[in-house]
């Protein structure tokens, strides 16, 4: 399969659950990242990771847990969430931070939570 | 800091008329890129076009071209003729030097009634 995989599409939990949502690409990347996207608001850039190691936290709450194991997966650990955090969660990817800005990203599809 | 602004959250047009989504952003650099994406109903952001700082020469593919203004920090995006194929949310973003990653708009949900 190629491009990004996200999984599960669609997720519902309460606020005192964990659940984790996961990010595969299979293009060969080294850079992956984690987007927010929000009725109405920018999509908001969470994390960024290269060569497996985070490179920015973009002042994300401690409930959002990431983790990279490998340059091909990426998971987003979520715990006692709020009402608030239920919004669209894209991964996406690039060759390398550098080739990222220059030339963009492939995203995933996003999964849809929803907190409850 | 950077910023990409889209002022526009909506916008409804009958297939087959123009439609023009704007996209203003800030940045200190003079080196910068800027690009447009696509969001289908399936959900994932579909790579349009990129525009580095230094090429104003606007662009044109298709049904779909761009207008990049230095001048005024501005970088919109026309659909000739649209389709019902065009409903999507659009996103403008910038990468420059302020950031690790790109900055995103908020995005233009455009629908095109038949």
């Amino acid at each position: 399969e190629t491009g990004v995989t996200q999984t599960p599409r669609h997720l519902v939990m309460g606020m005192t659950n964990k659940k984790s949502l996961k990010c595969e690409q299979h293009l060969g990347h080294n850079a992956m990242y984690w987007y927010k996207q929000s009725a109405k608001k920018p999509l908001e850039l969470m994390f960024v990771y290269s060569l497996e190691e985070r490179v920015e936290n973009n002042s994300v709450p401690s409930r959002f847990s990431p983790e990279c194991p490998n340059s091909s997966h990426l998971f987003l650990h979520l715990h006692t969430l709020q009402p608030e955090d239920s919004a669209l969660y894209l991964c996406a990817s690039s060759q390398d931070l550098m080739t990222g800005k220059v030339y963009g990203y492939t995203f995933g599809s996003g999964t849809r939570l929803t907190v409850v | 800091a950077q910023k990409v602004t889209q002022a526009q959250t909506e916008i409804s047009v009958v297939e087959k008329e123009d439609v023009t989504l704007d996209c203003v952003y800030e940045t200190r650099d003079t080196t910068y890129y800027l690009f447009w994406y696509k969001q289908p109903p399936s959900g994932e952001l579909v790579f349009l076009i990129r525009r580095n700082s230094f090429d104003e020469q606007n662009e044109i593919s298709g049904r779909y071209s761009w207008n990049f203004q230095k001048s005024t920090s501005s970088f919109n995006f026309t659909i000739t003729a649209s389709q019902v194929v065009d409903s999507a949310v659009y996103f403008c973003a910038l990468s420059d030097t302020g950031r690790r990653a790109l900055t995103f708009g908020s995005g233009t949900r455009l629908q095109v009634q038949p």
